[in-house]
């Protein structure tokens, strides 16, 4: 099955900086969805987004829908520790190929040092 | 509301063993899903549900079998567990595809063992 490509794959940050990820699909997408899953746990849902150019906030995190309706991009202002964890996007194919299920991506690690 | 719940949480398991992996939702949601996770390998769909009554397979399906006999429950069956089935499972849920609602919860995780 089709997968998303995110990146980067992990990366180290110190605490204060600021955070870029993207997520790409070589189809089109209806639904965008970002996901954090800390250690041991289940992914926690943090932002959905629906519409080609949508941005949408929660708190620190801001993430977009990209024009093409191939990417989407997810930003963390301000690190804290607690931002520590793999962020999973995933999406629901569109268009003539309207998707049954959601494919997702294969993470992105995030560490934040102090 | 609990969302969704997975039984048990851990399980070890010998090979050519059986066990069953329960899921819950009180969301009322209609669709259900049973993924695996592995070390390098993302998420994988196993077999979903979109609604009571209904099954379909994911883009793993060999070795498991599952049940909606109630629309809040999905149950994911090993009839004999490999060891290649060591994995963590998780359960999801989502309402209708329909716009501005389509989203998708998980479950805590089973973290299985086979040896």
């Amino acid at each position: 099955g089709q997968q998303l490509n995110q990146s980067p794959q992990s990366m180290f940050i110190q605490e204060g900086e600021d955070v870029s990820m993207n997520c790409t699909s070589s189809s089109i997408f209806n639904t965008w969805l970002w996901y954090k899953q800390d250690p041991g746990e289940g992914p926690v849902l943090l932002i959905a987004l629906y519409k080609a150019g949508e941005l949408t906030s929660n708190g620190r995190l801001t993430a977009q829908f990209g024009i093409t309706r191939k990417d989407s991009f997810l930003n963390i202002s301000a690190s804290i520790p607690s931002d520590v964890g793999i962020y999973f996007c995933a999406g629901r194919e569109g268009g003539d190929n309207y998707g049954q299920n959601f494919v997702f991506g294969p993470g992105t690690r995030l560490s934040v040092l102090p | 509301n609990a969302g969704v719940t997975q039984t048990p949480k851990f399980r070890v398991l010998k090979t050519g063993q059986s066990m069953t992996l329960l899921c819950a939702q009180d969301m009322n949601h209609e669709y259900m899903y049973w993924y695996r996770q592995d070390p390098g390998m993302g998420l994988r769909l196993i077999h979903y549900s979109v609604g009571e009554g209904t099954t379909a397979k994911g883009e793993v399906p060999d070795g498991y079998n599952v049940s909606r006999l109630k629309k809040q429950n999905f149950l994911l069956g090993l009839e004999s567990a490999a060891p290649s089935q060591t994995s963590v499972y998780f359960c999801a849920s989502s309402p209708d595809p329909g716009f501005f609602t389509d989203t998708q919860y998980f479950g805590p995780g089973t973290r299985l063992t086979v040896l």
